[in-house]
């Protein structure tokens, strides 16, 4: 496996509370992903970055902020945790600009009570 | 965005039989169509990988096909196993961004639980 950890792995919070999950890399890959796994809808990107500094939205951003400062940490960020924010969240990293592999972390699961 | 449809959602076959997954795109400025695969309680790993240019590409038991015309590409497994058994998602780039790049993006499918029975 690629050089990539998130933390934590698993985490139970509450409605309204925030949250963030830490992404973090040894590859020095410029690109890097944050998904969200859910049953019947394969894996949907939240917000991605394609360098330090520099992230944009993917097609599921609405509730979620996200952080890089450094290369190798990406940082997601749910302000007011909500149920509906409740899933497994991967954390990718690619090398390649364009048609590039996409190695995946070990992933977070979030439990929003 | 991309539009990546696929079928079908849940595949039984019995060991050593072929199973063949199907994925359609939308965007015809798609270059590039990879294939993960998703072992329990595991991340998503790439598996195999075909671009553009050219039409199938082979990798010991597994292959994959494109049909640029249209617009869908397949996942072949031949004597499957049951270390095949597995969620497998395919992928395409979404349309590219102004500055014409897709930044290595991908859409995903949403997926085929693969069950390969012994």
């Amino acid at each position: 496996d690629a050089g990539i950890t998130q933390s934590p792995r698993h985490k139970v919070t509450e409605t309204g509370t925030p949250v963030t999950l830490r992404c973090h890399q040894t590859e020095n890959h410029r690109y890097m992903y944050w998904y969200r796994q859910d049953p019947g809808h394969g894996l949907r990107l939240i917000h991605y970055s394609y360098g330090v500094k520099d992230t944009d939205k993917g097609e599921v951003s609405d509730g979620y902020s996200v952080s890089r400062s450094k290369t190798e940490d990406f940082l997601l960020t749910l302000e007011s945790a909500t149920s509906s924010q409740t899933s497994v969240y991967f954390c990718a990293i690619s090398e390649r600009r364009e048609d590039g592999e996409q190695f995946f972390g070990p992933g977070t699961r979030l439990t929003v009570l | 965005g991309e539009n990546v449809e696929q079928h079908p959602s849940t595949l039984s076959v019995q060991e050593g039989d072929s199973a063949v997954i199907k994925c359609t795109y939308s965007d015809s400025a798609s270059n590039y169509f990879p294939w993960y695969k998703q072992e329990l309680g595991k991340r998503p790993q790439l598996i195999i990988d075909i671009r553009s240019n050219v039409g199938e590409k082979k990798d010991q038991r597994i292959a994959v096909t494109l049909n640029k015309t249209a617009k869908h590409f397949s996942l072949h497994i031949t004597e499957t196993q049951p270390e095949d058994s597995a969620v497998y998602f395919c992928a395409a780039p979404p349309k590219f961004n102004a500055g014409g790049t897709s930044y290595g993006k991908l859409t995903f499918g949403q997926g085929t639980i693969l069950t390969v029975h012994p």
